[in-house]
């Protein structure tokens, strides 16, 4: 166990629909960011919250959105989703800059 | 903009082998970290071994270590001894002063019994 919790683990839905990823950080740890892992691809950045604000953005869809609320837990939400929105949404928590993240396990997001 | 390069899409190895994977980036930051990254089959990101940019000497953890080139902007890294569970997909990733971590294409390694 990484220490940082994603929820649901699979999530099978319609196009057209919106659904809603969570993450809660590592305890301690003020970072959120998602990241998209298509099949057999890289990881692209999405979305990097600290300490509730969002600090940078990637190549996230106008589709899609985050926040972080005040106990630090994220939450993602992707609409109007399309079967190429299908992918493995990562979350990660970083303490500090000079570390590397510690990934949750992923959702596995598949649209139908 | 920041890249990592990965060159070897896939690699194989002989158990008990050592194998060395390629990443070169491209920054004109001075100050940074860089880092490798394991997915096995489970899809889960580990974090195998990191490097600061300011510091010459190489990372090494364990059976795995770094070659960090910093001029020719090439950070490899070598696994020692491999074994079976070291099969997975290994990222390359660069992280810059603004917070945000950039990661290779990645290489897909196979371990041969």
């Amino acid at each position: 166990d990484s220490g940082v919790t994603q929820t649901p683990k699979h999530l099978i839905t319609a196009t057209g629909q919106r659904v809603t990823l969570r993450c809660s950080p590592r305890s301690g740890d003020l970072s959120v960011y998602w990241y998209q892992q298509s099949l057999d691809q890289g990881l692209q950045f999405l979305i990097q919250y600290y300490n509730g604000e969002e600090r940078a953005k990637g190549n996230i869809l106008e589709r899609f959105s985050a926040q972080q609320f005040p106990d630090l837990h994220s939450e993602l939400n992707l609409s109007s989703l399309e079967l190429g929105d299908s992918a493995l949404y990562f979350c990660a928590s970083s303490e500090h800059h000079n570390y590397g993240y510690t990934f949750g396990s992923g959702t596995r997001l598949t649209v139908v | 903009a920041q890249t990592v390069t990965q060159s070897q899409p896939e690699m194989s190895v002989q158990e008990a082998e050592t194998v060395t994977l390629s990443c070169t980036y491209d920054t004109s930051e001075s100050d940074y970290y860089l880092f490798w990254y394991k997915q096995p089959p489970s899809r889960q990101m580990i974090l195998v071994i990191r490097q600061e940019a300011y510091k010459q000497q190489n990372a090494t953890e364990n059976r795995f270590s770094v070659n960090f080139q910093k001029a020719a902007k090439s950070f490899s890294l070598k696994i020692s001894d491999s074994q079976l569970g070291d099969a997975a997909m290994y990222f390359c990733a660069y992280r810059s002063k603004d917070d945000k971590i950039i990661f290779g294409k990645g290489t897909r390694l196979h371990i041969l019994p």
